[in-house]
């Protein structure tokens, strides 16, 4: 059974950094493209950032892009998103995502972790 | 304002088939495949439609989605209750390099 489990979400200062992990297992992590897509309270899915099986190729939105970080470590099934230069704009339900057929759409969805930005 | 454009809302009585439209432009769904996903209450999104029109194991046949041109449609026959959820369309925009969602379609059985 595929599971994918966020965690270091929280509450963090605006101007603040933050990283967020997650955890893959039952499937071969390798072979998946991965995303990080975020929902703010209230709104709708905003896709942040992917990154590809091997971790050569990473993409990012522009709300994001110079702000945040993602990686990936294949040898522990861990993606990550290193978040900086926070906003009060960037509090929403963080997930992590899987991308097992090759079009960067997410199949497989984590719970999700909430991160607040707020003084 | 999202990407692709969908409905805000959309209703319709037990039984009856529902549809949910996303129109795009030759960047997006022109040129890439549109996934559709259900996000119940306090959930996170499920997949319900990938590659345009196929369907996961274990989503059932009742939900179909097609795609024409810019446009793709997520339709919903014999509708529940339990099928009281927000729709969101998405795809990979090539312009953008990255991948775009609909604005969610929050659906009502009434």
């Amino acid at each position: 059974e595929v599971q994918l489990v966020e965690s270091g979400g929280g509450l963090v200062q605006p101007g603040g950094s933050l990283r967020l992990s997650c955890a893959a297992s039952g499937f071969t992590f390798s072979n998946y493209a991965m995303n990080w897509v975020r929902q703010a309270p209230g709104k709708g899915l905003e896709w942040l950032s992917g990154i590809s099986g091997s971790g050569t190729s990473t993409y990012y939105a522009d709300s994001v892009k110079g702000r945040f970080t993602i990686s990936r470590d294949n040898s522990k099934n861990t993606l990550s998103l290193q978040m900086s230069s926070l906003r009060a704009e960037d509090t929403a339900v963080y997930y992590c995502t899987g991308d097992s057929y090759g079009y960067w759409c997410p199949d497989y969805w984590g719970q999700g972790t909430l991160v607040t930005v707020s003084s | 304002q999202s990407v692709l454009t969908q409905p805000p809302s959309a209703s319709g009585t037990p039984g009856q088939r529902v549809t949910i439209s996303c129109s795009g432009s030759s960047s997006n769904i022109g040129s890439n495949y549109v996934y559709w996903y259900q996000q119940l209450p306090g959930t996170a999104p499920k997949l319900l439609i990938y590659r345009n029109n196929q369907r996961p194991s274990g989503v059932p046949d009742r939900f179909s989605g097609s795609k024409s041109g810019t446009s793709a449609s997520l339709a919903i026959s014999g509708l529940r209750s339990g099928d009281e959820a927000d729709y969101y369309c998405a795809t990979w925009d090539d312009s953008l390099s990255g991948v775009v969602f609909g604005g969610g379609t929050q659906l009502t059985a009434l």
